[in-house]
């Protein structure tokens, strides 16, 4: 079965608020973890990564927060937007397996005006 | 260079036909990767090349699934004998080996 998975399908939030979209996964052997924001009729567009020896990264409105002792991920976007409303997938990926990802199965994130 | 392309992006076929995929990388990566996406799940590592050589191959290559990528720069994937089961969106990723994986729009495949 899938390694990576995630808490909720669908997340609404109104725009301005913050979201946090949850994942767990069950590989102790990834070392390497990455939130990828999908579109309709489009590829999977990277937003974020963080490796297994830090806890905490931050990006441009965005931050993933890896819990190593539950096996959890989360991606915070802060004030949410209209033009955040995609699908969201986490992916982890085994060391040394040269970015063969395995994907959880999305949340839909909705922004409500 | 704009980014991973793939063509064509749309392909329908009829059971039993074969059907053919290009992925063109970004042309510094000599990394390419092709990903399965069925609708509602998250995509699934198909295969991946170094440069022209193919590397690793998932278990959900089956016989009847072929990659190749002669000139270590664009990549075809084929399926032959078609099935229902093989409907999905196929993913085209490049990279380089210090980089994340970019992805292409990918092609959507029906078979009828």
């Amino acid at each position: 079965g899938e390694s990576v998975g995630l808490h909720l399908p669908t997340l609404s939030v109104q725009e301005g608020d913050n979201s946090i979209i949850n994942c767990a996964y069950s590989n102790s052997a990834s070392d390497y973890f990455i939130w990828y924001k999908q579109e309709s009729g489009k590829g999977p567009q990277f937003i974020i990564d963080i490796r297994s020896n830090m806890d905490k990264r931050q990006g441009q409105r965005v931050t993933v927060l890896l819990n190593k002792t539950v096996k959890h991920l989360s991606l915070q976007i802060a004030a949410t937007q209209p033009g955040d409303s995609a699908v969201y997938f986490c992916a982890e990926n085994m060391a040394g397996s040269a970015r063969q990802l395995t994907f959880g199965s999305g949340t839909q994130l909705t922004v409500l005006p | 260079d704009t980014g991973v392309s793939q063509n064509p992006r749309h392909k329908i076929t009829k059971r039993g036909q074969n059907v053919t995929f290009r992925c063109d990388p970004i042309s510094e990566h000599n990394r390419l990767y092709w990903y399965r996406q069925t609708l509602g799940q998250g995509p699934e590592f198909l295969t991946y090349f170094q440069n022209e050589a193919q590397l690793e191959k998932s278990r959900l290559l089956s016989d009847r699934f072929s990659a190749e990528r002669p000139k270590g720069s664009f990549s075809t994937l084929e399926i032959q004998r078609t099935e229902q089961g093989d409907s999905a969106m196929y993913l085209c990723a490049s990279s380089s080996p210090r980089d994340d994986l970019l992805f292409g729009p990918g092609t959507r495949l029906t078979v009828t």
